[in-house]
């Protein structure tokens, strides 16, 4: 299964975008990628999920060029509470089992 | 829908002690993972489930582990004995491949376990 890289740690400040690029090179056909925010104390939450071009939500965009080797996880005007560990997780479609966690990203968001 | 419900959410528990983690997933949910997470190791897949058929268990550590889903709504993992080194957080996780999602797994807030 795709193995993720992500960069271990970024910083920013409040309001500004901040983007966050994941790299897989080996996805596959059937597979989906899916970011994660994990607060302290609390279990992963879902975020966003695609497959190819863009996707946005609520909370996030989400961009997939297409070769699909990387996504880029995009949170608008970020504020203090965006402070967290993201995941980006390369999902099987038709088997959830074969997906692996990498170390996440620490965002940090100063005032 | 309620979301996945883990009990306890904090445990602590004496070297030796077997350790009971209880999970409900979300229903209709056809997968169910229990994962692992530690400073040291980050977030580790121990085992998962299909359809209440345990599928990959590669990730369980030991013996001492062991999970059971007598049914779609209800999984256990078991430590026996515990060990120190076992302390960590423990996520019990649920996905469906019927939903059209791609396969979005959901996580439980955890069980806190200590082994002193």
């Amino acid at each position: 299964l795709a193995k993720t890289t992500q960069p271990i740690s970024m910083d920013s400040y409040e309001g500004q975008e901040v983007n966050i690029t994941c790299s897989h090179n080996n996805i596959a056909t059937n597979d989906y990628i899916t970011w994660y925010q994990q607060f302290p104390s609390q279990g992963p939450r879902f975020i966003i999920q695609g497959y190819k071009t863009k996707v946005t939500n609520e909370v996030a965009s989400l961009f997939i060029p297409a070769d699909r080797k990387s996504s880029t996880l995009s949170l608008p005007r970020v504020s203090l509470s965006d402070t967290a560990v993201y995941y980006c997780l390369v999902v099987r479609h038709t088997n959830a089992g074969k997906s692996t966690f990498g170390d996440g990203t620490t965002l940090t968001v100063k005032p | 829908d309620a979301g996945v419900i883990q009990s306890p959410r904090h445990e602590v528990t004496e070297m030796g002690q077997e350790v009971t983690l209880r999970c409900k997933p979300i229903s209709g949910h056809d997968y169910l993972f229990w994962y692992r997470q530690t400073m040291m190791r980050g977030l580790e897949l121990l085992i998962y489930f299909n359809n209440n058929v345990p599928i990959d268990d590669s990730g369980m550590p030991e013996d001492r582990f062991s999970a059971k889903m007598p049914n779609a709504s209800f999984s256990t993992l078991k430590i026996q004995p515990s060990e120190p080194r076992d302390s960590a957080v423990y996520f019990c996780a649920s996905s469906s491949t019927g939903l059209g999602d791609g396969n979005t797994i959901y996580f439980g807030e955890g069980s806190w376990l200590t082994v002193v």
